[in-house]
């Protein structure tokens, strides 16, 4: 079947720190990877997408590449800001159906 | 910008009660969709609506549940008869063609006591 898992959090790190969320998956097609973020009180916002092995999404300095190697799609940031402060999903959803499958979340804390 | 909009942002009511959800889905969005998340795990698929029928449900989405378009600008969830298990954060989605384009709502946190 189709499930993500992704890193276990909070996740504590100081401004401008290098940011990894792990991301693996398992899907029975060839699926299509996510990265949405929740802020406080906020619905969840697509943050990037891939659409096929290789393939980069990226989006306000976020990034995740797509490996079908690895079966992964971790979310990187070079240099965090307190206003990143959030929760982070990683989703997929499979070719052929308009539903998403997601992990479970990882909060991340910036402090100042 | 147009966003899917969800009422109440938490709703509290006694195991055996029927609650409604209720969404307010982007005005030119043809499907819709209902996702929870129970606290601590992972978000979930409900069931997915397009043209006033359920085109795809979850074994989740058993008889106690339903979902209803009743006058094209609202899109509800009911609870039948609330037990302790359906405590969660419930997402409404919608999207314009049923692709993995669907923008979600900031979600109602229902707790059951």
């Amino acid at each position: 079947g189709n499930s993500v898992t992704q890193m276990e959090g909070p996740v504590t790190l100081s401004e401008e720190a290098f940011l990894t969320i792990n991301c693996t998956y398992t899907a029975t097609g060839y699926p299509s990877l996510f990265w949405y973020v929740q802020y406080p009180g906020e619905g969840l916002q697509l943050l990037l997408k891939a659409t096929k092995a290789d393939d980069k999404g990226s989006n306000k300095g976020f990034e995740a590449t797509y490996r079908k190697e690895t079966t992964s799609f971790h979310l990187e940031k070079g240099s965090v800001q307190v206003s990143d402060s959030a929760v982070y999903f990683c989703a997929l959803s499979d070719r052929g159906f308009n539903k998403f499958y997601f992990g479970s979340g990882t909060k991340l804390n910036v402090k100042p | 910008e147009p966003e899917v909009t969800q009422t109440p942002s938490h709703q509290v009511t006694q195991m055996g009660q029927e609650v409604i959800l209720r969404c307010v889905p982007i005005s030119n969005h043809l499907y819709f969709y209902w996702y929870r998340q129970i606290l601590g795990q992972k978000v979930e698929f409900l069931v997915s609506f397009y043209n006033n029928e359920i085109s795809e449900k979850s074994e989740i989405f058993d008889d106690q549940f339903s979902v209803e378009r009743p006058d094209g600008s609202n899109f509800t969830l009911k609870i039948r008869s609330t037990k302790l298990e359906d405590s969660a954060m419930y997402f409404c989605a919608s999207g314009p063609d049923g692709s993995y384009e669907q923008y979600f709502g900031p979600g109602t946190r229902l707790t059951v006591t």
